[in-house]
């Protein structure tokens, strides 16, 4: 079975950093791509960034570029993003969700991020 | 990047309604197109994709279909458990994209 567990999500004041992680379980990691995604609250899903399953292709959404950095670490089967420079509109649920061929069949169950003083 | 225009936004319908929801792409994206339905609180869940491709376990009442610029999901026999947001989602190229999402509500 397919898991996906995001953990790292807080409370932080704007201009702050926080690295999210997902931990990749049920499916060979190190084949995959993976994407995260995030909702703010009452608000529909919004695409962040999608990385390769070697880490050799790496993309951003317009609204995370320069401050947000996709990355994984294949042999513990795990995903990361580091955010940076946060602001208030960043607040979200971020979701890690495996990439297939981009129709993102699995998701994780969500870490929540505040940007607020 | 490719905008996804879904409609309607909500819509009210009762136990044992068909529904449809209308998601339009604004360039052709040949069938890569998948749609989620979510409940409050919980993730999103992926129901099909390639359009018309039901994913494992979902229940056929489900359906989808459309190529280029226009695709639908159907879902016949409305239960209680159904009632959700559903979101449609572009995959032909990055940026992904999503539609603004369809409330279905228990009339």
């Amino acid at each position: 079975e397919v898991q996906l567990v995001e953990s790292g999500g807080g409370l932080v004041q704007p201009g702050g950093s926080l690295r999210l992680s997902c931990a990749a379980s049920g499916f060979t990691f190190n084949t995959y791509s993976m994407n995260w995604v995030r909702q703010a609250p009452g608000k529909g899903l919004e695409w962040v960034s999608y990385i390769s399953s070697s880490s050799s292709a790496i993309y951003y959404a317009d609204s995370v570029k320069g401050r947000f950095t996709i990355s994984r670490d294949n042999a513990k089967n795990s995903l990361y993003l580091q955010m940076n420079s946060l602001r208030a509109e960043d607040t979200a649920v971020y979701y890690c969700a495996e990439g297939g061929f981009g129709e993102l069949p699995y998701w994780g169950q969500g870490t929540l991020v505040t940007v607020s003083s | 990047d490719i905008q996804m225009t879904q409609s309607p936004s909500s819509l009210s319908a009762s136990v044992g309604d068909r529904v449809t929801i209308t998601c339009r792409a604004s360039q052709g994206i040949s069938n890569y197109l998948a749609w989620f339905q979510q409940k409050p609180g919980k993730a999103p869940k992926s129901l099909i994709y390639a359009a018309s491709s039901l994913q494992s376990g979902v229940p056929s009442k489900f359906s989808g279909s459309g190529s280029g610029t226009d695709f639908t999901l159907t879902i016949t026999s409305l239960q209680p458990e159904d009632f959700a947001t559903y979101y449609c989602q572009q995959y032909n190229s990055y940026p992904l994209t999503f539609g603004g999402g369809t409330k279905v509500e228990i009339k």
